[in-house]
Order: C-alpha cells, then structure tokens, then sequence
C-alpha cells in the first residue's frame, strides 16, 4: 500500500537555509494532507495540515504547499534550525479520521 | 499544555500473552485512536474509537485485538495472544473532532513478543 510516498529516505541542509520536504500521493480522494515531526523514542509531533481546497498554508517558519493536479505536497521549513533535524512525515485522509502515513525523511540541519 | 500519556513505554511479553497498553488522551477530546509503527516500517492505522464504539478499524486489526475505554480517561488496545510479528511501537492518538483535524500523538509503547 503505498497511497503516500516521500521519495527521499533523507535531506541534509545547512543552518539558516531552506529545507524543503516533498510528498506524493495516489488516491485523488484525499482531502486532508498534514505533517508531523518524530524525534527518536517520542510520538509523532503535529507541525501542519493543510485540506484541499487550499493550496498553501503557513505557520511562522513552516509552509505547506499542495498541488492537487500533481498529487504532491511539500513542506518548506525557512530559516532551518539545528532543531529541526527529526524525521518528517506527511499523511493524508479521506475527511474521516483515518491517517495514511508515508515513509518519512529524515532531515539533519548541518550547523 | 494538554497532552497524550502512554504506559509503559516499553513492554516485553512472551509469544501468546495478552498485553495491555494503556493510554490517557487528551480530556477535551472526543476521538481516540491506535497506530503501530514496525521497526523501519511505516506508522500504521489500527483503529478508530468514537462515542465508546469502534468507528472504523484496518485489517491489521483482526480479532486478537479489542479497544475499551473502561472510564472517562483512559483508553486500552488489548492484544490478546500476542505474536512474534506483534513487536512495534504502538502510538495513541486523540483529537478533538474527526476530519480537518490535527490528531495527537503519545510517545508510544515499545512492544516487544519474544
């Protein structure tokens, strides 16, 4: 079952530039798309969702951006902190509460 | 600020035990769910819980496991008799309306069948 995919297994960027976190989806069904951040041993963090009928939304250094024809989301992270580095998942719904997960890329910001 | 608790954080139980892995969501909250993550795999839905039913499951999700709120704060995934492939972390989750809204996570429990 792979309904989202996040192709790169891992990103390394530098401190202070923009790390830009990419998803792709299959099922045109999906409404509802967010992004969580997971350190290792803790439970997935909520950084931001975004539904349809948008195609950006933003939260202080955090912007998601869905492009419905393309079946892809990404999540631009600017200015990127050493704090940052974590892994990123972004998942997806049909407007029920069911999430559907991608694999995740893990992100290092490089000091 | 509010937050999702998980006990125990890690749990280690022998081949066809049942176990189970507590959760307290978040107490404004109304819907309550369970997600599993296998070692290097992606984080899997199991279940859903609303107004003390299930309100949809996976097929994950077959009849070793079960889902109880048994009070007004905790919520419970029992597995009943606990296989090798069982071994994950299991995440709690909680929001505070279904659909077009962010779900919390706890910290899991690391469930280990040996």
């Amino acid at each position: 079952d792979q309904q989202v995919k996040q192709n790169s297994p891992s990103l390394s960027v530098q401190e202070g530039r923009i790390s830009i976190l990419n998803c792709d989806y299959t099922n045109s069904m999906f409404d509802y798309f967010l992004w969580y951040k997971k350190y290792p041993a803790e439970g997935p963090t909520f950084l931001i969702s975004i539904s349809s009928i948008k195609d950006k939304n933003e939260d202080g250094r955090f912007t998601v951006f869905l492009n419905k024809s393309a079946k892809h989301l990404s999540l631009h992270i600017v200015p990127s902190q050493p704090g940052d580095s974590a892994v990123y998942f972004c998942a997806a719904s049909v407007g029920n509460e069911k999430l559907t997960f991608g694999t995740g890329t893990r992100l290092t910001i490089i000091p | 600020e509010p937050e999702v608790t998980q006990t125990p954080s890690h749990q280690v139980t022998q081949m066809g035990q049942e176990v189970i892995l507590r959760c307290v969501p978040i107490s404004n909250h109304l819907y309550f769910y369970w997600y599993r993550q296998i070692l290097g795999q992606k984080v899997e839905f199991l279940v859903s819980f609303y107004n003390n039913e299930i309100s949809e499951k996976s097929e994950i999700f077959d009849d070793q496991f079960s889902v109880e709120r048994p009070d007004g704060s905790n919520f419970t995934l029992k597995i009943r008799s606990t296989k090798l492939e069982d071994s994950a972390m299991y995440f709690c989750a909680s929001s505070e309306i279904a659909g077009y809204y962010e779900q919390y996570f706890g910290p899991g429990t690391r469930l280990t069948v040996t």
